[in-house]
Order: structure tokens, then sequence, then C-alpha cells
């Protein structure tokens, strides 16, 4: 069974920092791109950044470009988002997704980020 | 980038009839379109792939069309485990990937 699970989430003071992880099992984790995909409350989903399978390929939305990392760890099954400079308009649920031919298949159930003074 | 408008933003039906939910792309995304619903809490869950094609386990009421820049999402007889959001997004042009802003399926 494919299994998704974020954590790292929490408050943080705007110009802070905070580092997500996302625990994969189920799936040959280096086989697949990884995304992070955010919701802001009462809001739409919107595309963060991705990884490929090799770590090789990174992209990010131009307005976290400089402050977000998007990394991996393909011997433990994990995927991470460090992010700096952190703004009260990040405030969200982050969630991280499995690519599958370019789609998201599978879905974490997500983990909040506030960021608020 | 390619930006994706859904129509309505909110669509109000009564259980047993047919909802259609509209999804336009700002240029061509062939058929690499996808849909995705969401309930109250949950994360997105992966119902249309390519434009057409069921992702496994999801119900054959619901149906995806369309290519190019105009597509549609048809739940033939809404169940009460319908009611929803659903969101559109394009995979043909990246980065970025985007999505549209949603519809919201309410009991009417």
């Amino acid at each position: 069974e494919v299994q998704l699970v974020e954590s790292g989430g929490g408050v943080v003071q705007p110009g802070g920092s905070l580092r997500l992880s996302c625990a994969t099992s189920g799936f040959t984790f280096d086989a697949y791109a990884m995304h992070w995909v955010r919701q802001a409350p009462g809001k739409g989903l919107e595309w963060v950044s991705v990884i490929g399978g090799d770590g090789a390929y990174t992209s990010y939305l131009d307005s976290v470009k400089g402050r977000f990392t998007i990394s991996r760890d393909n011997s433990t099954n994990s995927l991470y988002l460090q992010m700096n400079s952190l703004r009260t308009e990040d405030t969200a649920v982050y969630y991280c997704a499995r690519d599958w031919n370019g789609y998201n298949d599978y879905w974490g159930q997500g983990i909040l980020v506030t960021v608020s003074s | 980038e390619v930006v994706m408008t859904q129509s309505p933003a909110t669509l109000s039906v009564s259980p047993g009839e047919r909802a259609t939910l509209s999804c336009r792309a700002s240029q061509s995304v062939s058929s690499n379109l996808a849909w995705y619903q969401q309930k109250p809490g949950q994360a997105p869950r992966l119902l249309i792939y390519d434009a057409s094609t069921r992702a496994p386990g999801i119900a054959a009421r619901f149906s995806g069309s369309g290519s190019g820049t105009d597509f549609t999402l048809t739940i033939s007889s809404l169940q009460s485990e319908d009611f929803a959001v659903y969101y559109c997004q394009q995979y043909n042009n990246w980065p970025p990937w985007t999505f549209g802003q949603g519809t919201k399926v309410e009991i009417k």
C-alpha cells in the first residue's frame, strides 16, 4: 500500500524557517518524481516544487524560488522541503504527492504551516 | 504559464441528478489533464487522468472528456459522497503544473 506521511509543520514567525518531511512507503521511491503542493486556508491547490527520481532535476514556483529547497533521500525513502525566509502568504497546508506521468496519483494527508507573528 | 479556469464556481445539484463541470486552459494542453476530488479536511484524490481515463477504484459514474483547451467532468448520478470540491490540473506545459480554482458541488 502506498503511503505518504508529512511532518514538520507548525507555527513560525515571518522570516523564519521550517523543514517539512514526507516519509513514504509501499513503492520504489527512487523511480518516481515527487511534488510539494500547497493549499492556503479556504483556497485552491497551488503547485510548489518538484524533484526528479534521482534528485538531479528540481523546479520551483516563482514566488518560492531562492527561499525553498526541495530534496530527497532515496536511502530512507524521504522527501523534504526546506523553507526559509517565510512570509505570511506561505501559510497553507502542504501536501507531498507522487508523480506518475505528470499527474499526482498519491497524496499525503497534508501538514499545516502557519506563518504569523 | 497555462491558466486553468473552472466553471461554475459552485454547482447546486440534487442527489441522483447529473453534474457537469467545465475546465478551460489558456492554451492547448492536449489530453494532459487530470481531475481531482477533495472533501473537507482531506487530501485531493485522483479521479481522472489523460482527460478521460478513470483512476483505479473510481466509480463508473465519473467520466471525463475533452482535449486541447476545453474539458468536462461529468458525474452521471450524484451520490451523497460526491459532494465535494473538484479541481482540474494540466500537466502538458510545465513547470509550473497548474490547477483550476475549483468547482464546489453542493446539495441543492
